[in-house]
């Protein structure tokens, strides 16, 4: 079965630093997805980036890129020059090829301090 | 603008009771998904649907049901609510695609309380 961890259950950092989120998986799948998502206060849970296992090129969204490292499993976020409005839940998800079924790390709770 | 609405946004209810949880998408996705949410545990899925009247048990199908009548409306039963069911409830659909996947989007969630 898969699963993803994820270490980090809540960091904080200073407004326009840059952070980065931890996320490890296990899985004998060879192809699979892998998403952050962002989850505000009170506010609906969004997707941040995507990943699919068989493209070597790390994602990037703006201000959002990750780190993957097929071998090692490591999914990692980093969130550059952060924002107040950054502040949020942020999940690690993985998904086979062969379902939509996400499996979900616990989260990690990110402060962005002023 | 895509959106999944969900009928409460906060519930109370009493051990014992019959809970119905709406959740509406106005996207025309295939999936549809039900979801709680535990601090320390992330989300884990109840069930998911990905067509009118199917159903599949996800990790936790214990004590819920789940219905599907039309394609934009997945409902999530609690049978016999119990405390052990205080949670966030989430509700999320996507697309059936066949290639790259698509996101699942989510609706603001149902805080329910089981006293």
């Amino acid at each position: 079965a898969q699963t993803v961890t994820q270490s980090q259950p809540e960091m904080s950092v200073q407004e326009a630093e840059t952070v980065t989120l931890s996320c490890t998986y296990d899985t004998s799948e060879n192809n699979y997805y892998l998403f952050w998502y962002k989850q505000p206060p009170s506010r609906q849970m969004i997707l941040v980036i995507r990943q699919e296992a068989y493209k070597q090129q790390n994602a990037t969204e703006n201000r959002f890129s990750v780190n993957f490292q097929k071998a090692a499993k490591s999914f990692s976020l980093k969130i550059s020059d952060s924002q107040l409005g950054d502040t949020a839940m942020y999940f690690c998800a993985f998904m086979k090829d062969s379902n939509y079924q996400l499996i979900w790390g616990a989260g990690t709770k990110l402060i962005i301090k002023p | 603008d895509v959106k999944v609405t969900q009928s409460s946004r906060y519930l109370v209810k009493r051990t014992g009771e019959k809970v119905f949880l709406e959740c509406v998408q106005d996207m025309d996705h295939e999936n549809m998904f039900w979801y709680r949410q535990d601090p320390g545990l992330g989300l884990r899925l109840i069930y998911f649907s990905y067509d009118v009247k199917m159903k599949e048990k996800g990790d936790i199908p214990e004590g819920y049901s789940v219905s599907r009548e039309k394609k934009e409306r997945f409902s999530l039963i609690l049978e016999s609510a119990s405390t052990n069911q205080t949670s966030m409830y989430l509700c999320a659909s996507s697309a059936f695609r066949e290639g790259p996947v698509n996101e699942q989007f989510f609706g603001p969630g149902t805080r329910l309380t089981v006293l």
